[in-house]
């Protein structure tokens, strides 16, 4: 069994559609959740942060984390074609132990105008 | 140049030869780190150096053969690759303390 389970997709939404982006673990020990998005040939960027269970918003994104059910989510409300990128899930044990990041295999979202 | 830079961004190679990859953290970090990205499959460690001492290698070939003079630059040494080895590797760095890590743009490899 995987650590991390993330729908591959591909998912593909209207412009202004509301998106939901999803990963669930088996780890329980799993503290600190973070989404990254990587645009094509580039490298993963960190998108939103969050600490054990609880919501965070950040201007379109929604970061939701449900440590009774092991189970994390992205939203992305008004969605628009610049959102268009693949998305990992990352999370980790430890706050400072970046080393050991644990990632899903990322949802490639496209947004069509 | 800011942020983290990776050379080449392409690479082919034969299974017989050597090169290496370099990588160029500018963010005055101090932990790096390489990752391998396959098709359908999660981000994969190799390797995470922390103030230039190596303090983890996730079970890595040796045809994998990492170097860090200084916390600034990071290479991967390559030879005698396989096919399977063809993959976006990815350089990473980030402070010893925290837990965003900065990716670089990633060197695309192929082995033929």
């Amino acid at each position: 069994q995987k650590e991390v389970e993330q729908d591959p997709g591909p998912l593909s939404v209207p412009e202004g559609a509301i998106v939901s982006l999803n990963c669930t673990y088996s780890n329980s020990a799993f503290q600190y959740f973070m989404w990254y998005r990587q645009y094509s040939r580039k490298g993963p960027e960190l998108l939103m942060y969050t600490y054990s269970s609880g919501n965070k918003e950040d201007g379109r994104f929604t970061a939701q984390v449900d440590k009774s059910s092991k189970y994390i989510s992205l939203f992305i409300r008004d969605s628009q074609p610049s959102d268009s990128a693949t998305y990992l899930c990352a999370m980790s044990w430890e706050e400072t132990s970046g080393s050991r990041l644990t990632f899903g295999e990322g949802t490639q979202l496209t947004v069509n105008p | 140049e800011t942020g983290v830079t990776q050379t080449p961004r392409h690479l082919v190679m034969g299974m017989t030869n050597k090169k290496s990859l370099k990588c160029e953290q500018h963010l005055g970090h101090n932990a790096m780190y390489w990752y391998k990205q396959s098709a359908k499959k999660p981000l994969e460690l190799m390797f995470v150096y922390n103030f230039k001492e190596q303090t983890e290698n996730n079970s890595v070939p040796s045809r994998f053969s990492p170097e860090c003079p200084n916390s600034s630059h990071l290479f991967l040494h390559l030879h005698t690759l396989q096919p399977e080895d063809s993959a976006l590797y990815l350089c990473a760095s980030s402070h010893r303390d925290g837990y965003e890590q900065y990716f670089g743009p990633g060197t695309r490899l192929t082995v033929t």
